[in-house]
């Protein structure tokens, strides 16, 4: 256990929905990132907060979005999904603001599946 | 054009081999390259590599980086089967005001008994 949790850990929904993935950070890690992991696009970084500010974006859709609220815990925001948003939603945190996932702890990400 | 670019993709060894796995990259203002073994779901960080020619170890793993031919390696010596996994390396650079992290598409090692 990595002491990080994602929920939900399935999720199916239809296309031009919205959904709200959720994770909670390990106890004392201020950063929380967001990961996107698909068969033929391997795993991409999306996002990253320190304590409730954004510090680094990566290859985030404007469909996509995130918050990171004054108890640490994090939301991804995906909307107007399409078939190719279907992947596993990765969530890690680490102690560190200006790094990427270094020493970070992984949940156990969210499946999602729009049909 | 891919910055990360992880070889071999896939390999099947046995227990007791030795296997290096690959990553070289081409990134401007490189900061850190990481390595991250991933089993069944989520992806656990091994090492952190800054520097050229500073070998990271733990275990039975090691790793090293060349800044200047631009590629690390990640050795796993006396493989067991719970090494089966993918290799994930990720390279982390300067950009768009902070920072930009990009990662390869893995190795897949296969340790048999």
């Amino acid at each position: 256990d990595s002491g990080v949790t994602q929920t939900p850990k399935h999720l199916i929904t239809a296309t031009g929905q919205r959904v709200t993935l959720r994770c909670s950070p390990r106890s004392g890690d201020l950063s929380v990132y967001w990961y996107q992991q698909s068969l033929d696009q391997g795993l991409q970084f999306l996002i990253q907060y320190y304590n409730g500010e954004e510090r680094a974006k990566g290859n985030i859709l404007e469909r996509f979005s995130a918050q990171q609220f004054p108890d640490l815990h994090s939301e991804l925001n995906l909307s107007s999904l399409e078939l190719g948003d279907s992947a596993l939603y990765f969530c890690a945190s680490s102690t560190h603001r200006d790094r990427g996932p270094v020493e970070a702890f992984f949940g156990q990400g969210t499946r999602l599946t729009v049909v | 054009e891919d910055k990360v670019v992880q070889s071999p993709l896939s390999l099947v060894v046995h227990e007791g081999d030795t296997v290096t796995l690959n990553c070289s990259y081409e990134v401007t203002n490189f900061r850190s390259l990481l390595w991250y073994k991933q089993e069944k779901k989520a992806p656990t960080f091994l090492f952190m590599l800054t520097s050229s020619g500073i070998e990271k170890k733990s275990g039975r793993l090691s790793s090293i980086l060349d800044k200047k031919e631009l590629f690390s390696i990640l050795n796993i010596t006396a493989t067991q089967t719970g090494d089966s996994a993918v290799y994930l390396c990720a390279v982390d650079y300067s950009g768009a005001g902070s920072y930009q992290l990009t990662f390869g598409k893995g190795t897949k090692l296969s340790v048999i008994p």
